[in-house]
């Protein structure tokens, strides 16, 4: 069993509609918890950082960690068809070697106009 | 523009041939890593490097080499004992004492022909 467990899509959502992702974890050791979007041939970009739980919000983007469910979620509110991409959820332990970052799979997501 | 820059886009190689990722960083960040990214899998951990002249072994460190004789440079060899070279590669870079937000530069395609 993958340590970080996300589900790969698609998820296809009109434009406009909340786009709701999510990703499991087995590690009770992971801390950070970030959110990358990744353009197709393209490299991720950082999205969201949160640090052990509780909710953060920039923008369209709310990223949420429930440590106790083991259970992180990203919303993104007001979807635009530029949203379409692949979402990484990404973690690491306080004391991960090297800070190592696991990662999840990725859900492709598509915006449709 | 600071960012990471990664070198060529795309590579092909020959079957028992050895080639070199280029992978330069202009944000003065002391660690460096190297993922490699499979269709449908997450990043996985080949090296990292927190500071000059020292790296260490990931997740799927055979197969692969790498340096780090300066500290704005890491590049990554696939050599010819890796089995399944075809991926997409990805190199990253962070703060030392905050290594968890890493950024990442385009990526590299590898083939094998």
């Amino acid at each position: 069993q993958k340590e970080v467990e996300q589900d790969p899509g698609p998820l296809s959502v009109p434009e406009g509609a909340i786009v709701s992702l999510n990703c499991t974890y087995s590690n009770s050791a992971f801390q950070y918890f970030m959110w990358y979007r990744q353009y197709s041939r393209k490299g991720p970009e950082l999205l969201m950082y949160t640090y052990s739980s509780g909710n953060k919000e920039d923008g369209r983007f709310t990223a949420q960690v429930d440590k106790s469910s083991k259970y992180i979620s990203l919303f993104i509110r007001d979807s635009q068809p530029s949203d379409s991409a692949t979402y990484l959820c990404a973690m690491s332990a306080w004391r991960a070697a090297g800070n190592k970052l696991t990662f999840g799979g990725g859900t492709r997501v598509l915006v449709k106009p | 523009d600071g960012g990471i820059t990664q070198s060529p886009k795309y590579l092909f190689r020959k079957e028992g041939q050895n080639v070199t990722l280029s992978c330069e960083q202009n944000l003065n960040h002391d660690a460096m890593y190297w993922y490699r990214q499979d269709p449908g899998q997450g990043l996985r951990l080949i090296y990292y490097s927190q500071i000059v002249n020292d790296f260490q072994k990931g997740d799927i460190a055979e197969g692969y080499s790498v340096s780090r004789e300066k500290k704005e440079s890491f590049p990554l060899t696939v050599t010819s004992a890796q089995k399944n070279p075809t991926a997409f590669y990805l190199c990253a870079s962070s703060i030392a004492e905050r290594g968890r937000r890493a950024f990442f530069g385009q990526g590299t395609r590898l083939t094998v022909v």
